[in-house]
């Protein structure tokens, strides 16, 4: 079946170096990608989404590509705030339209 | 602003109790989904349902029932509560994915449930 692999937490960074976290996918047919995020004590919130291959999703200085060749969508940013200090969850949508995430990867970002 | 809420945000019950979990969501989305979210294994769907009355089976429904008595209003139910059912519960909304356009899924802030 569809899955999604992470790489693993915690992730820890000072503020302002630059962030990739790695997510990989095994799905039939052409899924739609996201990263989601939730903050400490919140629920999950999209962070950004890509439906189809070569796509870019960006938001608040993060970024994404679906890269079908390679079957990613590593999530990037430049650099990092103390307050992107979360947990980051890669998904994708199966053929029914529901997601399917992968284990989430700790960020901590020290000041 | 979406606003889906949950009952609680923490809950301690005894093992072989029925629970409840509530969650109720404010813009008429059709689509509502029950996850637990475990440390290291991401969030898993319980169930999930696309109207009212209808429900549907997601990865890991045994132990656990739902309820969809109106649009607004989704409910997971803990027949007879066990530890291995202590976990954070997240419930989400979305409006129905048509074709290829998926529709975002708007979640709860979540409820932690303690087994004892």
């Amino acid at each position: 079946g569809d899955s999604v692999t992470q790489m693993e937490g915690p992730v820890t960074l000072s503020e302002e170096a630059f962030l990739t976290i790695n997510c990989t996918y095994t799905a039939t047919g052409y899924p739609s990608l996201f990263w989601y995020v939730q903050y400490p004590g919140e629920g999950l919130q999209l962070l950004l989404k890509a439906t189809k291959a070569d796509d870019k999703g960006s938001n608040k200085g993060f970024e994404a590509t679906y890269r079908k060749e390679t079957t990613s969508f590593h999530l990037e940013k430049g650099s990092v705030q103390v307050s992107d200090s979360a947990v980051y969850f890669c998904a994708l949508s199966d053929q029914g339209g529901k997601l399917i995430f992968g284990q989430g990867t700790e960020l901590s970002v020290k000041p | 602003d979406v606003k889906v809420t949950q009952s609680s945000r923490y809950l301690v019950k005894r093992t072989g109790e029925k629970v409840f979990l509530e969650c109720v969501q404010d813009m008429d989305h059709e689509n509502m989904f029950w996850y637990r979210q475990d440390p290291g294994l991401g969030l898993r769907l319980i169930y999930f349902s696309y109207d009212v009355k209808m429900k549907e089976k997601g990865d890991i429904p045994e132990g656990y029932s739902v309820s969809r008595e109106k649009k607004e209003r989704f409910s997971l139910i803990l027949e007879s509560a066990s530890t291995n059912q202590t976990s954070m519960y997240l419930c989400a909304s979305s409006y129905p994915t048509s074709g290829s356009s998926y529709n975002e899924q708007f979640f709860g802030p979540g409820t932690r449930l303690t087994v004892l």
